[in-house]
């Protein structure tokens, strides 16, 4: 069983389009996390809900929307897609907030935009 | 936020036992430390966490010094399947945790 999932797994798609990103955790967590990770290896958090709530929304233009269906999913909507956005994109899970909770996370999903 | 430092790459071979270390000068006091692990074209996965003195699970040991401005990873014995990026984590709630570019190890034959 797979504990945080993603799809899709790659995603290459033209610049100014429009594509989500969609993540599930089975592990009964309340917290789950948005991080882009660029081509050298850095990886920075772009969002966290906890039970459907945003709570972390860091410096991140607002094409990107992440959206909260349930506690056990979070997806990630990006409209007019560039360049620049092309990343590997991990969605990751966590108990709680604090940062003594042990963070989950899927396999990623690679970006290019052409 | 307290800021991470540390280095960008390590070497070494099969069977030694590797220490990375990781400055931390304006850690706070509800800040715990923590590090995760990433091989390539996979997630960064949970190694060990501490807040002060010593930590030893199954994988590893974290040794942090009184004033805890710094704090080392200990892999005993490493294998080749060791090498990935180690991530040094300082933070008291997930907002703060920044996992910055990492440390390659590469475990050489």
């Amino acid at each position: 069983d797979t504990a945080v999932s993603q799809t899709p797994k790659y995603l290459v798609t033209q610049m100014g389009n429009d594509k989500s990103i969609k993540c599930e955790q089975n592990l009964g967590h309340d917290t789950m996390y948005w991080y882009k990770q660029d081509s050298k290896k850095f990886l920075k958090i772009m969002f966290s809900y906890n039970n459907k709530e945003l709570i972390i929304n860091e410096t991140v233009p607002n094409r990107f929307s992440p959206k909260s269906p349930d506690k056990a999913h979070l997806n990630l909507h990006i409209n007019s897609l560039e360049l620049g956005d092309s990343a590997v994109y991990f969605c990751a899970s966590s108990p709680g907030t604090g940062a003594y909770n042990e963070q989950f996370f899927g396999p990623g999903t690679r970006l290019t935009v052409l | 936020l307290a800021k991470t430092t540390q280095p960008i790459s390590m070497d070494s071979y099969e069977g030694q036992e590797v220490n990375i270390t990781c400055s931390h000068n304006n850690i706070a006091t509800n800040d715990y430390i923590t590090w995760y692990q990433q091989f390539p074209s996979q997630g960064p996965r949970f190694i060990i966490q501490g807040y002060k003195t010593k930590v030893t699970n199954e994988v590893a040991s974290l040794f942090i010094p009184a004033d805890r401005k710094s704090s080392t990873l200990s892999l005993p014995r490493v294998s080749l399947s060791d090498t990935a990026v180690y991530y040094c984590l300082v933070g008291g709630s997930a907002r703060q945790l920044t996992f910055g570019s990492g440390t390659q190890l590469t475990v050489l034959p």
